[in-house]
């Protein structure tokens, strides 16, 4: 089975700081995948990599940065952290074999940010 | 541009009766395949169902299967005999062939199964 990890399951940071939230996966995927979750606006894409190095902004990447310098770990950054980053940070990781793959989850870190 | 439309914030279902959950899609592409996820309230995403655009009969997984019914751009998640272990926020997404690599998300339903 796929294991996507997650390092923190709770966090909660002050407004202003540098915020590092950290995955990895064990199945050598190529791609990787960073969502924010919120009540009523389902899962929102912020950044995502189909290689070591390589990224691709989503829909939401302004106040987020992402670093993968690793095939397996995949981080995802807050530059300064403010109050309206505060959610449920997903990833996810799937394999570039095949378009039918699904994307496999961590299981989520709920970010607070005061 | 892709988007995934869940019309349905929350749905109540009697244990044992079957439910239907609504996704309709947009898409100007002619390949592109649709996923249903289900998110207990631990957290977890669960991937559930896949039906791909040119599949000609819709998916089957255990108690669920995928109403798709193309020419209406709409996947309908069908749940049969519903158990108590079925409450979870639902969610419908996509991939397209000539989109990026990640899925687009729909706003979710929560199901409540009731005894």
């Amino acid at each position: 089975d796929v294991k996507v990890t997650q390092s923190s399951r709770y966090l909660v940071k002050r407004t202003g700081e540098k915020v590092f939230l950290e995955c990895v996966q064990d199945m050598d995927h190529e791609n990787m995948f960073w969502y924010r979750q919120d009540p009523g606006l389902g899962l929102r894409l912020i950044y995502f990599s189909y290689d070591v190095k390589m990224k691709e902004k989503g829909d939401i990447p302004e106040g987020y940065s992402v670093s993968r310098e690793k095939k397996e770990r995949f981080s995802l950054i807050l530059e300064s952290a403010s109050t309206n980053q505060t959610s449920m940070y997903l990833c996810a990781s799937r394999t570039g074999q095949s378009s039918n793959s699904p994307l496999h989850f961590g299981n989520g870190t709920r970010l607070t940010v005061t | 541009a892709q988007k995934i439309t869940q019309t349905q914030p929350g749905m109540f279902v009697q244990e044992k009766e079957a439910v239907t959950l609504d996704c309709t899609y947009d898409t100007s592409d002619q390949s592109y395949g649709l996923f249903w996820y289900k998110q207990p309230s631990s957290g977890e995403m669960i991937f559930l169902i896949y039906q791909g655009s040119y599949d000609e009969q819709n998916a089957t997984e255990g108690r669920y299967s995928l109403n798709f019914q193309k020419a209406r751009k709409s996947a309908n998640l069908v749940i049969s005999a519903s158990q108590l272990g079925d409450s979870a926020m639902y969610f419908c997404a996509m991939r397209t062939s000539t989109g990026r690599r990640a899925l687009t998300f729909g706003s979710g339903t929560r199901l409540q199964v009731q005894p």
